[in-house]
């Protein structure tokens, strides 16, 4: 079956610009989860939903940020006021149980 | 919170060697611990993990072991091939937060 995608996969901005990043999970997976993987660095938990909540967002960087999965399934990231130092690969992983699937990411890149 | 370490952050053996990654962790509450494989510009794949209710487990070429009394798990690569250079990361989950907190990764090279 088709895997977690995620769209766009490079999405260049702006410093101070607003950015939306879309994750479809593999279906009938209620958790996702996002992650944040600078160069050279391991992925860094973001937020997770457990079906449309948000269980645990505490990975959040600051109120900049925000994520919504509004019917349990699609997921937004949505970043107000882009600084050049939230340039990252932005992961995407949903699971059924406790294995974690990953999309293939997207490379934000701000100016 | 949860705060894994993971050494060396690169290694290179030569094809047919093994390959050992370790990683500790500071929660005694977490209870899972899986590994992902990541080349370069791809996205992390599972490729073994652990619950904390066993202390092994192997599957073909590759195993893990969990120490929970030293918090520390490790991943064996046995006769190790070009094509698993790639980057290793671990990882580990607190109790029922269903979130992984990751190592820094460590870059495998195997020289043919």
């Amino acid at each position: 079956g088709a895997g977690v995608s995620q769209t766009p996969s490079n999405k260049v901005t702006e410093k101070g610009k607003y950015v939306e990043l879309r994750c479809d999970p593999i279906s009938g997976h209620t958790a996702l989860y996002w992650y944040r993987q600078s160069l050279g660095q391991g992925p860094e938990f973001l937020i997770y939903f457990q079906g449309t909540g948000a269980a645990d967002d505490s990975g959040l960087p600051n109120d900049r940020f925000f994520a919504v999965r509004p019917e349990g399934s699609v997921s937004t990231l949505k970043i107000q006021r882009t600084e050049r130092g939230d340039s990252a690969v932005y992961l995407c992983a949903s699971s059924g149980s406790d294995t974690q699937y990953f999309g293939p990411g997207t490379r934000l890149t701000v100016l | 919170g949860e705060n894994v370490e993971q050494h060396p952050s690169t290694l290179s053996v030569q094809e047919g060697d093994s390959a050992v990654i370790k990683c500790t962790y500071s929660d005694s509450a977490s209870n899972y611990f899986p590994w992902y494989k990541q080349e370069l510009g791809k996205r992390p794949q599972l490729i073994i993990d652990i619950r904390s209710n066993v202390g092994e487990k192997k599957d073909q070429r590759i195993a893990v072991t969990l120490n929970k009394t030293a918090k520390h798990f490790s991943l064996h690569i046995t006769e190790t091939q070009p094509e698993d250079s790639a980057v290793y990361f671990c990882a580990a989950s607190p109790s029922n937060t269903g979130k992984l907190i990751f190592g820094q990764g460590t870059t495998l090279q195997v020289k043919p």
